[in-house]
């Protein structure tokens, strides 16, 4: 039961590279969630999606891209990184509707050069 | 708009001692509520959640948290800490048929030997 993924787990880039963080999990579960954890700042959301093709933005989207075209991937792309955008990244997911629990991936430690 | 406070972004206790950690929350409302926990290096894990019912509701590892509607309060305790239970603590609240939970800032609680 490997539950909910992240790769990679470690990532150095170069401001202006695109770089992608993928998020698996096998639960079926609809909700899936992206959110970037810093220091004095919690945890912001960045996008969301309740199925496969439907996403939508959370607090902080900028500079970032979404897509599901699978129930169970829901990756996260930076279309050219910045520093600003150094973070912790996690993935989560929830069932369904009436099931509001979350259940978080390990994270992805991205640093920006 | 909902919203969550947390008192006190670090909290120390010593081993064997009562943990309180302390979650107000904002809403027109009462929203489901839940706390999470995060130890180094991963990402967060359902403690225990209110949903609805017993308003006195058990975690795991000894957690429970009790709801109180009048006080718009959440609070998490833990008659007697452990070292292990040194991590970050978050408490979250959602809306019923909300997308977006909302969580605290989070508690660092250190636990002296």
């Amino acid at each position: 039961d490997a539950g909910i993924t992240q790769s990679p787990r470690y990532k150095i880039t170069e401001t202006g590279r695109q770089v992608t963080l993928m998020c698996h999990q096998t639960w079926s579960h609809s909700y899936m969630f992206w959110y970037r954890q810093d220091l004095g700042h919690g945890l912001r959301l960045i996008y969301y999606s309740a199925a496969a093709d439907i996403t939508d933005k959370g607090e902080v989207p900028d500079g970032y891209v979404v897509s599901r075209s699978k129930t169970e991937n829901f990756p996260l792309t930076l279309e050219s990184a910045t520093r600003s955008q150094t973070s912790v990244y996690f993935c989560a997911s929830r069932p369904g509707v009436s099931s509001y629990e979350q259940y978080f991936g390990p994270g992805t430690r991205l640093t920006v050069t | 708009a909902q919203s969550v406070t947390q008192l006190g972004s670090h909290v120390s206790v010593s081993e064997g001692a009562l943990v309180l950690l302390r979650c107000n929350y904002s809403s027109s409302v009462p929203p489901y509520l839940f706390w999470y926990v995060q130890y180094p290096n991963q990402g967060l894990q359902l403690l225990l959640k209110y949903t609805t019912g017993a308003t006195l509701v058990k975690g795991i590892n000894g957690f429970e948290a009790e709801f109180k509607k009048s006080e718009t309060s959440f609070h998490l305790t833990k008659p007697s800490a452990h070292m292990s239970d040194a991590a970050e603590y978050f408490c979250a609240v959602i809306h019923t048929g909300g997308f977006k939970t909302i969580f605290g800032a989070g508690t660092r609680l250190f636990v002296k030997a």
